[in-house]
């Protein structure tokens, strides 16, 4: 069973472009979770998608988005970057869509630094 | 609004001594509580959960944590520290909103002394 995987491992980008993320969920999971973690911060939640809509957010601006494909991998897009964007983004897949409660299962993230 | 507060930035324990990392979060209702670990380069591992029901909870690692409802706490304790216990740990909540949205503390760096 092969678990959550993130592309790239790490990134480089001035401020004002746009990147984009990726993640493989884990085999079966229908539920994708990006989270946005500072250095010296706990993980904050940006958005969860489930069979391929958006069904919940956290306080990010518009400027994050995403989108979950028929394979149930899933992309983090972030545009007109910040130096304050810079952060280690984690995917977490996880089956099921009873709300709260499933496990979440972490990709080891990708590092953004933003210059 | 719902918030998870874990006191202790950094703390250090000699191998083989107990562990508690300290947890209280906020929120009127109880949510669901969780502890996770993050070792560098890693991402984060469940450790153990706690929904409803007995309120010491088993994990992985000879991990436990105790829910006090009382104290709006939940903390992670482990009787006998090895040095591969090293590493980051995150207490995390989730309410029950309808979808899955975890809200973390800030951490607690453990760092095991030989």
């Amino acid at each position: 069973e092969t678990g959550v995987t993130q592309s790239p491992t790490h990134l480089i980008k001035t401020r004002g472009q746009q990147v984009t993320l990726r993640c493989s969920s884990q085999s079966g999971h229908n539920t994708v979770s990006w989270y946005q973690q500072a250095l010296g911060q706990g993980p904050q939640f940006i958005f969860q998608y489930y069979r391929e809509e958006e069904n919940g957010r956290g306080n990010f601006p518009p400027r994050f988005s995403g989108l979950q494909f028929p394979n149930y991998s899933s992309e983090l897009d972030v545009n007109a970057l910040e130096l304050d964007d810079s952060a280690l983004y984690l995917c977490a897949s996880s089956l099921g869509s009873s709300g709260s409660g499933d496990e979440q299962f972490f990709g080891p993230g990708t590092r953004l630094t933003v210059l | 609004a719902q918030s998870v507060t874990q006191p202790d930035i950094h703390i250090t324990v000699s191998e083989g001594a107990s562990l508690e990392l300290r947890c209280n979060y906020s929120y009127g209702a109880t949510p669901y509580l969780f502890w996770y670990v993050q070792s560098p380069g890693q991402g984060l591992q469940l450790l153990l959960k706690y929904f409803s029901g007995d309120t010491l909870v088993q994990g992985i690692k000879g991990f436990e944590a105790e829910f006090k409802r009382s104290q709006s706490s939940f903390n992670l304790r482990k009787p006998s520290v090895h040095w591969s216990d090293a590493a980051e740990y995150f207490c995390a909540s989730d309410l029950n909103t309808g979808f899955q949205k975890l809200v973390f503390g800030t951490g607690t760096r453990l760092l095991v002394s030989p």
